[in-house]
């Protein structure tokens, strides 16, 4: 364990289904993100919360929709996926002007069907 | 978001060979950090370099900050088979804590 929990580690879901990604930190962190990466591509930065408030929207389509009702736990609810939605998502932590870097969960590898 | 361009995008090697990966920006980075992602994993932060010029070694990594700050490489010494992964460079990516992942080098290794 990384001290970053992710669940489900693996979803399929209808193009029409609403689920959500779970992520929770022990590391006492006060930044939390969401990533996305898909085969053949970098890793694309979904959202920012430092401090419990969103700092980022990086132009993410609506049907993804974050929440982080404290410095411990971010959720990633999907509705009305696509099918170019499958993915892996990334969740990661990191502590403010600290030099140990990000550490991520172990990802929940997403097939909308 | 800054902008970073990694090669290669692929290497294979011979255990025991070296490999070398390195990272190149535009413009200026306040630092940089290095994530090694195993097949099937996910990153796993390596190191931090923030000084101009700063070399930086575990084991048989070698990590180098350019003079200039806009390049900076991971070479490592005779590889691995447990070297095998997605290394990746990481800049700052705009305010606050936010990075953006290069491309990634894919590294196999043979025996």
């Amino acid at each position: 364990e990384t001290g970053v929990t992710q669940t489900p580690r693996h979803l399929v879901m209808g193009m029409t289904n609403k689920k959500s990604l779970k992520c929770e930190q022990h590391l006492g962190h006060n930044a939390m993100y969401w990533y996305k990466q898909s085969a053949k591509k970098p890793l694309e930065l979904m959202f920012v919360y430092s401090l419990e408030e969103r700092v980022e929207n990086n132009s993410v389509p609506s049907r993804f929709s974050p929440e982080c009702p404290n410095s411990s736990h971010l959720f990633l609810h999907l509705h009305t996926l696509q099918p170019e939605d499958s993915a892996l998502y990334l969740c990661a932590s990191s502590q403010a002007g600290g030099n140990y870097g990000y550490t991520f969960g172990s990802g929940t590898r997403l097939t909308v069907v | 978001g800054q902008q970073v361009m990694q090669i290669p995008q692929y290497q294979h090697v011979q255990e025991g060979e070296d490999f070398t990966t390195y990272c190149n920006s535009s413009t200026t980075l306040s630092n940089i950090q290095w994530y090694k992602q195993r097949p099937g994993g996910h990153p796993v932060f390596l190191i931090q370099l923030v000084k101009s010029g700063e070399v930086k070694k575990q084991k048989r990594l070698t990590f180098q900050f350019g003079e200039a700050k806009k390049n900076s490489s991971l070479h490592i010494t005779a590889t691995q088979t447990t070297d095998v992964g997605t290394y990746f460079c990481a800049p700052p990516g705009g305010g606050g804590n936010k990075l953006t992942f290069g491309t990634g080098t894919q590294l196999k290794v043979e025996l």
